[in-house]
Protein backbone atom coordinates (compact mmCIF):
# COMPACT_ATOMS: atom_id res chain seq x y z
CA UNK A 1 0.00 0.00 0.00
CA UNK A 2 1.07 3.56 -0.45
CA UNK A 3 3.64 4.96 2.52
CA UNK A 4 3.34 8.27 4.04
CA UNK A 5 3.70 11.22 1.13
CA UNK A 6 4.83 14.69 2.00
CA UNK A 7 4.41 17.56 -0.39
CA UNK A 8 6.32 19.59 -1.52
CA UNK A 9 9.75 17.49 -1.70
CA UNK A 10 11.74 20.10 -1.35
CA UNK A 11 10.87 24.45 -1.59
CA UNK A 12 13.70 27.34 -1.49
CA UNK A 13 11.94 30.40 -0.45
CA UNK A 14 13.08 33.90 0.77
CA UNK A 15 13.43 35.28 4.47
CA UNK A 16 9.79 36.39 5.84
CA UNK A 17 7.68 34.61 3.54
CA UNK A 18 5.23 32.17 4.59
CA UNK A 19 5.36 28.18 3.61
CA UNK A 20 2.71 25.34 3.99
CA UNK A 21 4.36 21.96 4.18
CA UNK A 22 1.78 18.71 3.55
CA UNK A 23 2.01 15.15 5.29
CA UNK A 24 -0.57 12.46 3.99
CA UNK A 25 -0.19 9.56 6.30
CA UNK A 26 -0.60 6.29 5.50
CA UNK A 27 -4.10 5.22 5.38
CA UNK A 28 -5.99 3.56 9.32
CA UNK A 29 -2.70 5.71 11.13
CA UNK A 30 -4.05 7.51 14.00
CA UNK A 31 -0.77 8.46 14.86
CA UNK A 32 0.80 11.71 13.29
CA UNK A 33 4.24 13.16 13.59
CA UNK A 34 6.38 16.11 12.39
CA UNK A 35 10.06 16.02 13.27
CA UNK A 36 12.78 18.43 12.04
CA UNK A 37 16.03 17.35 11.24
CA UNK A 38 19.04 19.98 10.53
CA UNK A 39 22.26 19.10 9.05
CA UNK A 40 24.16 17.19 11.07
CA UNK A 41 21.53 16.58 14.00
CA UNK A 42 19.47 14.31 15.20
CA UNK A 43 15.60 13.98 15.10
CA UNK A 44 14.03 17.33 16.81
CA UNK A 45 10.34 16.23 17.80
CA UNK A 46 7.56 19.27 16.80
CA UNK A 47 4.18 18.18 17.19
CA UNK A 48 2.07 14.79 17.54
CA UNK A 49 -1.58 14.23 16.07
CA UNK A 50 -3.26 11.44 18.04
CA UNK A 51 -6.62 11.17 16.04
CA UNK A 52 -8.74 14.09 16.54
CA UNK A 53 -7.85 15.09 19.92
CA UNK A 54 -6.00 18.67 20.09
CA UNK A 55 -2.08 17.82 19.98
CA UNK A 56 0.58 18.88 22.33
CA UNK A 57 2.29 21.96 20.74
CA UNK A 58 5.06 21.89 23.29
CA UNK A 59 7.51 21.38 20.90
CA UNK A 60 7.14 23.61 18.57
CA UNK A 61 10.41 25.78 18.28
CA UNK A 62 8.60 29.46 18.37
CA UNK A 63 5.15 30.87 17.41
CA UNK A 64 5.94 30.83 14.05
CA UNK A 65 4.89 27.44 13.79
CA UNK A 66 1.78 25.79 13.51
CA UNK A 67 0.03 22.44 12.64
CA UNK A 68 -2.90 21.38 12.14
CA UNK A 69 -4.56 17.83 10.82
CA UNK A 70 -7.95 18.08 9.53
CA UNK A 71 -10.34 14.98 9.54
CA UNK A 72 -7.71 12.99 11.46
CA UNK A 73 -5.93 12.31 8.37
CA UNK A 74 -3.85 15.15 6.17
CA UNK A 75 -1.73 17.08 8.16
CA UNK A 76 -0.11 20.82 7.27
CA UNK A 77 3.05 22.67 9.36
CA UNK A 78 2.83 26.08 8.93
CA UNK A 79 6.06 28.31 9.28
CA UNK A 80 5.17 32.07 9.22
CA UNK A 81 7.92 34.52 8.30
CA UNK A 82 10.50 31.92 8.19
CA UNK A 83 14.34 32.47 8.97
CA UNK A 84 17.48 30.71 7.96
CA UNK A 85 17.52 28.85 10.74
CA UNK A 86 14.59 27.36 9.91
CA UNK A 87 16.02 25.63 7.23
CA UNK A 88 16.27 21.78 7.22
CA UNK A 89 14.56 18.70 6.51
CA UNK A 90 10.92 18.30 7.84
CA UNK A 91 9.66 14.97 8.00
CA UNK A 92 6.41 13.62 8.85
CA UNK A 93 5.84 10.14 10.39
CA UNK A 94 2.80 8.53 10.87
CA UNK A 95 2.12 4.67 13.10
CA UNK A 96 -1.26 2.97 13.93
CA UNK A 97 -0.87 3.86 17.28
CA UNK A 98 1.76 5.99 19.66
CA UNK A 99 3.72 3.13 20.51
CA UNK A 100 3.69 1.40 17.13
CA UNK A 101 6.90 1.58 14.78
CA UNK A 102 6.52 4.89 12.72
CA UNK A 103 6.38 5.03 9.10
CA UNK A 104 8.59 8.20 7.88
CA UNK A 105 7.76 9.68 4.17
CA UNK A 106 10.63 11.41 2.48
CA UNK A 107 10.78 14.61 4.36
CA UNK A 108 10.32 18.46 2.59
CA UNK A 109 13.58 19.65 2.37
CA UNK A 110 13.22 23.73 3.18
CA UNK A 111 15.63 26.16 2.18
CA UNK A 112 15.38 29.55 3.07
CA UNK A 113 17.63 32.24 1.10
CA UNK B 1 15.00 15.89 31.32
CA UNK B 2 14.50 12.90 29.28
CA UNK B 3 17.55 12.62 26.61
CA UNK B 4 18.63 10.13 24.32
CA UNK B 5 22.91 9.53 23.80
CA UNK B 6 24.22 8.20 20.75
CA UNK B 7 27.88 8.51 21.74
CA UNK B 8 29.78 7.44 18.51
CA UNK B 9 29.20 9.89 15.50
CA UNK B 10 30.97 7.63 13.15
CA UNK B 11 31.33 3.66 13.01
CA UNK B 12 32.96 1.45 9.98
CA UNK B 13 32.74 -2.14 9.70
CA UNK B 14 34.22 -4.92 7.03
CA UNK B 15 31.61 -6.55 5.12
CA UNK B 16 30.55 -10.00 7.20
CA UNK B 17 31.64 -8.63 10.23
CA UNK B 18 29.37 -7.63 13.51
CA UNK B 19 29.39 -4.08 14.66
CA UNK B 20 27.63 -2.61 17.48
CA UNK B 21 25.86 0.43 18.20
CA UNK B 22 25.37 2.15 21.32
CA UNK B 23 22.43 4.11 23.16
CA UNK B 24 21.78 5.14 26.24
CA UNK B 25 18.65 7.01 27.56
CA UNK B 26 17.77 8.75 30.50
CA UNK B 27 14.09 8.61 31.85
CA UNK B 28 12.52 8.76 35.49
CA UNK B 29 9.44 5.80 33.99
CA UNK B 30 9.20 2.71 34.08
CA UNK B 31 7.48 1.56 31.02
CA UNK B 32 8.19 3.14 27.49
CA UNK B 33 9.05 2.09 23.89
CA UNK B 34 12.48 1.92 22.50
CA UNK B 35 13.68 1.82 18.30
CA UNK B 36 16.08 1.91 16.22
CA UNK B 37 15.59 3.47 13.03
CA UNK B 38 17.78 3.53 10.02
CA UNK B 39 18.28 6.49 7.42
CA UNK B 40 19.67 5.01 4.26
CA UNK B 41 21.22 8.29 2.11
CA UNK B 42 18.00 8.04 -0.03
CA UNK B 43 16.46 9.79 3.38
CA UNK B 44 13.39 7.79 4.47
CA UNK B 45 14.03 6.68 7.84
CA UNK B 46 12.76 3.29 8.09
CA UNK B 47 12.13 0.94 11.40
CA UNK B 48 14.82 -1.53 12.11
CA UNK B 49 13.64 -3.01 15.33
CA UNK B 50 11.52 -2.42 18.74
CA UNK B 51 11.88 -3.18 22.14
CA UNK B 52 9.18 -3.01 24.99
CA UNK B 53 10.83 -1.49 28.37
CA UNK B 54 8.19 -4.10 30.16
CA UNK B 55 9.70 -7.10 28.33
CA UNK B 56 13.00 -8.38 29.24
CA UNK B 57 13.68 -10.27 26.50
CA UNK B 58 16.05 -8.75 23.79
CA UNK B 59 14.29 -8.31 20.52
CA UNK B 60 15.67 -10.03 17.61
CA UNK B 61 15.04 -9.09 13.55
CA UNK B 62 16.89 -11.61 11.78
CA UNK B 63 20.73 -9.97 11.50
CA UNK B 64 19.40 -7.63 13.84
CA UNK B 65 19.25 -7.59 17.70
CA UNK B 66 19.93 -4.99 21.01
CA UNK B 67 21.25 -5.68 24.44
CA UNK B 68 18.41 -3.73 26.42
CA UNK B 69 19.36 -3.16 29.87
CA UNK B 70 16.91 -1.49 31.78
CA UNK B 71 18.68 -0.47 35.13
CA UNK B 72 21.48 0.30 33.07
CA UNK B 73 19.54 2.45 30.61
CA UNK B 74 21.38 0.98 27.78
CA UNK B 75 20.01 0.16 24.48
CA UNK B 76 22.51 -1.10 21.76
CA UNK B 77 21.97 -2.53 18.54
CA UNK B 78 23.56 -5.26 16.95
CA UNK B 79 24.33 -6.00 13.51
CA UNK B 80 25.65 -9.23 12.17
CA UNK B 81 26.93 -10.52 9.03
CA UNK B 82 26.66 -6.81 8.08
CA UNK B 83 25.94 -6.05 4.63
CA UNK B 84 26.74 -2.81 2.15
CA UNK B 85 23.31 -2.28 2.63
CA UNK B 86 23.68 -1.99 6.01
CA UNK B 87 25.52 1.59 5.19
CA UNK B 88 23.17 4.12 6.71
CA UNK B 89 22.42 6.48 9.44
CA UNK B 90 21.22 5.03 12.82
CA UNK B 91 18.83 6.60 15.09
CA UNK B 92 18.21 5.29 18.91
CA UNK B 93 14.75 6.92 19.78
CA UNK B 94 12.59 6.62 22.99
CA UNK B 95 8.91 7.42 23.41
CA UNK B 96 7.30 7.82 26.57
CA UNK B 97 4.07 7.52 28.54
CA UNK B 98 4.04 11.49 28.01
CA UNK B 99 3.24 11.72 24.28
CA UNK B 100 7.28 12.65 23.96
CA UNK B 101 9.73 11.08 21.86
CA UNK B 102 13.51 11.55 21.48
CA UNK B 103 15.85 10.44 18.97
CA UNK B 104 19.72 10.48 19.50
CA UNK B 105 21.89 12.59 17.13
CA UNK B 106 22.39 9.18 15.25
CA UNK B 107 25.69 7.09 14.57
CA UNK B 108 27.21 6.79 10.75
CA UNK B 109 27.60 3.48 9.71
CA UNK B 110 29.97 2.43 6.82
CA UNK B 111 30.18 -1.13 5.64
CA UNK B 112 33.27 -1.87 3.69
CA UNK B 113 33.45 -4.53 1.23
Amino acid sequence: GAGVSQSPSNKVTEKGKDVELRCDPISGHTALYWYRQSLGQGLEFLIYFQGNSAPDKSGLPSDRFSAERTGGSVSTLTIQRTQQEDSAVYLCASSLDREGPQHFGDGTRLSIL
Amino acid sequence: AQTVTQSQPEMSVQEAETVTLSCTYDTSESNYYLFWYKQPPSRQMILVIRQEAYKQQNATENRFSVNFQKAAKSFSLKISDSQLGDTAMYFCAFISTGNQFYFGTGTSLTVIP
